[in-house]
């Protein structure tokens, strides 16, 4: 039962580089978030999705994108990497609940990926 | 601006105490209230997910809920040095498919 997978774990990178950030989910789930954690920091949210084909902004988007294919796959883009960005990415999904507990579903976190850049 | 708050600690409790944790938040609309641990270098799990008013009970862990005074706390009963790490705190604002977090409290359980 893999649950949220992220890749890779580890990257560094230099300033003016990009990259992607690979997120993929097995439990079917609508929802999918992007968020990235600062040491002793809560955690930002950056995008997020509601399903395939569906992305909206969260509170820190500037510097990324993103882009949902399908309902298992969530990247998120980097495409002028800046020392700013060093931080840990965490990809997270939910399903959407029914009924009265529609959109309040906790939410699954992969293991994340640590960036540095330098 | 919704905001989530809470002591960042460290708070530090002795193993087979109670450790208490508490979470304020900005806003009377919300709707769903959330506790997450996380370990050092690992990512958040979530240990209860609380929706009305009162006590929640799941094994040691006990969220308790008021939405009056707007805030959400986490009991920990028989505090076991396992249980050492950041709690998160998160909440669902009606509205809004985002959860909006806490910065967390480190709880230390010595032995």
């Amino acid at each position: 039962n893999a649950g949220v997978t992220q890749t890779p774990k580890f990257r560094i990178l230099k300033i003016g580089q990009s990259m992607t950030l690979q997120c993929t989910q097995d439990m079917n789930h609508n929802y999918m978030y992007w968020y990235r954690q600062d040491p002793g920091m809560g955690l930002k949210l950056i995008y997020y999705s509601v399903g395939a084909g569906i992305t909206d902004k969260g509170e820190v988007p500037n510097g990324y994108n993103v882009s949902r294919s399908t309902t298992e796959d969530f990247p998120l883009r980097l495409e002028l990497a800046a020392p700013s960005q060093t931080s840990v990415y965490f990809c997270a999904s939910s399903y959407s609940g029914t009924g009265g507990r529609w959109g309040n579903q906790p939410q699954h976190f992969g293991d994340g990926t640590r960036l540095s850049i330098l | 601006q919704k905001e989530v708050e809470q002591n960042s600690g460290p708070l530090s409790v002795p193993e087979g105490a109670i450790a208490s944790l508490n979470c304020t938040y900005s806003d009377r609309v919300s709707q769903s209230f959330f506790w997450y641990r996380q370990y050092s270098g690992k990512s958040p799990e979530l240990i209860m997910s609380i929706y009305s008013n009162g006590d929640k009970e799941d094994g040691r862990f006990t969220a308790q809920l008021n939405k009056a005074s707007q805030y959400v706390s986490l009991l920990i009963r028989d505090s076991q040095p396992s249980d050492s790490a950041t709690y998160l705190c998160a909440v669902k604002w009606d509205s809004n498919y985002q959860l909006i977090w806490g910065a967390g409290t480190k709880l230390i359980i010595k032995p």
